[in-house]
């Protein structure tokens, strides 16, 4: 089993509709949590990070955390194409050890 | 955050040869490392370059094959040796500073062996 799950999609939705993509992990050690954002051969580039449970909040963006069913979540609000790319998610025990991440999920966002 | 970048973005190679990856920050950072992104696949860590001493290796990752360098703060490379078409892959390093929580990443490399 991997440490890190995350359903590969594609996932394809219309301009405007709300996004929710999910990552699942095993190890409870795992305190930070992060969501990548990485377009066609480019780097992956930092969208949201939390520490806590809850949600968090950065414009059109929510990362939410459920520590209790380890479980995460990234929301997309009013989306747009230019937020077709791939989703990835990430997390660490600690924080400068290594983030393990989930295999990412491709998104299109249909004009 | 940081600027950083990656040489080459690039690169086709034969079988059996190395090619060395360059990694540079515009300024000083706490941390480097170097992932490797195969084919449909999520990013694996190789590696932590530390400056000034030997890189620590995830398992499955050896120094013959994978040696890395870090001179300074701001530089880091990676070699992949004694290529196979099996490493044809997208390596990238990334950087953490004392200031950060997590991770920002360069470009990346994209390498196919032949």
């Amino acid at each position: 089993q991997k440490e890190v799950e995350q359903d590969p999609g594609p996932l394809s939705v219309p301009e405007g509709a709300i996004v929710s993509l999910n990552c699942t992990y095993s190890n409870s050690a795992f305190q930070y949590f992060m969501w990548y954002r990485q377009y066609s051969r480019k780097g992956p580039e930092l969208l949201m990070y939390t520490y806590s449970s809850g949600n968090k909040e950065d414009g059109r963006f929510t990362a939410q955390v459920d520590k209790s069913s380890k479980y995460i979540s990234l929301f997309i609000r009013d989306s747009q194409p230019s937020d077709s790319a791939t989703y990835l998610c990430a997390m660490s025990a600690l924080v400068a050890q290594k983030l393990v991440f989930g295999q990412g999920t491709r998104l299109t966002i249909n004009p | 955050s940081a600027v950083i970048s990656q040489k080459p973005s690039r690169d086709i190679c034969q079988r059996g040869t190395s090619l060395t990856i360059q990694c540079q920050v515009d300024s000083q950072v706490t941390m480097m490392f170097w992932y490797r992104q195969q084919p449909g696949q999520s990013l694996t860590l190789i590696a932590t370059a530390n400056q000034g001493s030997e890189a620590t290796y995830e398992s499955g990752f050896v120094i013959d094959k994978f040696p890395i360098s870090r001179p300074n703060l701001t530089f880091s490379t990676l070699t992949v040796s004694n290529m196979s078409p099996e490493d044809s892959s997208i390596y990238l390093c990334s950087y953490k500073t004392v200031r950060t929580d997590t991770q920002y990443f360069g470009p990346g490399t994209r390498l196919t062996v032949l």
